[in-house]
């Protein structure tokens, strides 16, 4: 059972353009969201996170829109670069410190 | 402060083998985790451990899979008699105490023969 559903699997996006990463759950008990970007070879990096009292951050770049009632949080890439071109995986962490994954979103901007 | 370290980056076995995957975590962090990452998947939580102490394997598969990280030295994920299904990017993650961001290391790549 996967616990956090993300999508689209794939992403093609010009570069200048938004791109936007949606990821859901159901457990109720998750209380922090991280999103990591992964380069091929590489180990995933933390992009930027967010915890459920909060209904968005921004970081430079990168927001994360959190919707606590829908149980939906998502990543949008503002101003996206081909060096933006990587995989975005969202997560969630329970309360005993597990995190669990969604499947990834493969980035590729086009210059 | 150097990230954490795994190695080797690449492993090559043969059916039967065992294999042995090292993580040295960050400096000053105390708990590593274990995740298992097959093409075209995200990454799936196998092991949770403290130094010298298994917090929680309820990832890890029953059989062949163990785990340690003793007080001194690297955290070791062992696969006995490998199969070509455990062929997959294996990532070790740290983080100074519970509750805080993992920082990833650069994955080790098993292929089983």
């Amino acid at each position: 059972q996967q616990q956090v559903k993300q999508s689209p699997q794939s992403l093609i996006v010009q570069k200048g353009g938004i791109s936007i990463i949606n990821c859901a759950y159901e457990n109720t008990a998750f209380d922090y969201f991280p999103w990591y970007q992964q380069f091929p070879g590489k180990g995933p990096a933390l992009l930027i996170a967010i915890r459920p009292d909060v209904s968005e951050k921004k970081e430079g770049r990168f927001t994360i829109s959190f919707n606590k009632s829908a149980k939906q949080f998502s990543l949008h890439i503002m101003d996206s670069q081909p060096g933006d071109s990587a995989t975005y995986f969202c997560a969630a962490r329970n309360t005993g410190n597990q995190f669990y994954f969604g499947t990834g979103t493969s980035l590729t901007v086009i210059p | 402060n150097a990230g954490v370290m795994q190695n080797p980056r690449h492993l090559v076995r043969r059916r039967g083998q065992e294999a042995r995957l090292r993580c040295s975590p960050m400096k000053g962090h105390s708990h590593v985790y274990w995740y298992r990452q097959l093409p075209e998947e995200g990454l799936k939580f196998m092991v949770y451990l403290q130094k010298e102490n298994i917090i929680d394997e309820s990832g890890m598969p029953k059989e062949r899979f163990s785990a340690e990280f003793p007080k001194e030295g690297p955290s070791i994920l062992r696969i006995q008699q490998v199969v070509r299904g455990d062929s997959a990017a294996y990532f070790c993650a740290s983080s100074p105490v519970t509750r805080r961001e993992q920082f990833f290391g650069p994955g080790t790549r098993l292929t089983v023969l």
